[in-house]
């Protein structure tokens, strides 16, 4: 199946500074990506969806200045945490999918796990 | 609103058979997902139903029946590393992936 691949999958940094994570798919073009912020033993929670070429679209209640989201290319989709906090550590989670299309699967990630200090 | 609503946890006994029930009622609907998702990773695709009837792959099955708002997943011969939690989710008119919370499924030997 198609592969999504995820950098950094763990990250430590100190409170105040920003940290990049990045979403690369490797054998399709993503229209689409999604970002994930998941705590523990809770669902994923939708962040933003973002399209190749356009601004981000932000769930209520996201900081779209914290959580800054780039999507310039069809396979390659950032998200930055910016001035980090301790509350911001989390599991975070990207996806891909190619549009929105029927039987359109959303592939994952590998999840970067940040931690705040 | 949207919802999707999936037991909590299960418990399920190696070799049986387990059934994870999800119900939905979502904005339009095109299409259902069950992915498998093992503590401290990402989830991993396990089947995608759109239309009503059983999709069987492997030891893992799916069901939906649209007019029901409702799917199951059923796993067969379970083994130990079947532990892990299930995510049921619809896609809506808008081809959004709406989630369930997931189920916990515990397998004991």
């Amino acid at each position: 199946g198609a592969v999504v691949s995820q950098h950094p999958s763990r990250v430590i940094c100190k409170s105040g500074t920003s940290v990049k994570i990045e979403c690369r798919s490797l054998d399709f073009q993503a229209t689409t990506m999604f970002w994930y912020r998941q705590f523990p033993k809770q669902s994923l929670m939708l962040m933003a969806t973002s399209n190749e070429g356009s601004k981000a679209t932000y769930e209520q209640g996201v900081e779209k200045d914290k959580f800054l989201i780039n999507h310039a290319s069809l396979t390659l989709s950032t998200l930055t945490v910016t001035s980090a906090h301790p509350e911001d550590s989390s599991f975070y989670i990207c996806s891909a999918s190619s549009g929105g299309e029927v039987n359109t699967e959303a592939f994952f990630g590998q999840g970067t796990r940040l931690t705040v200090v | 609103g949207q919802n999707i609503d999936q037991p909590t946890e299960m418990t399920a006994t190696e070799g049986a058979i387990v059934q994870i029930n999800c119900t939905y009622q979502t904005s339009g609907f095109n299409g259902l997902f069950w992915y498998q998702q093992h503590a401290g990773e990402a989830p991993t695709f396990l089947s995608y139903n759109v239309l009503d009837g059983l999709e069987e792959k492997g030891r893992f099955s799916s069901f939906l029946s649209r007019s029901k708002g409702y799917s199951y997943l059923l796993l067969k011969e379970l083994q130990m590393k079947d532990s892990a939690s299930y995510l049921c989710a619809v896609q809506d008119s808008n081809y959004q992936l709406i989630w369930g919370a997931g189920t916990k499924l515990i397998i004991k030997p």
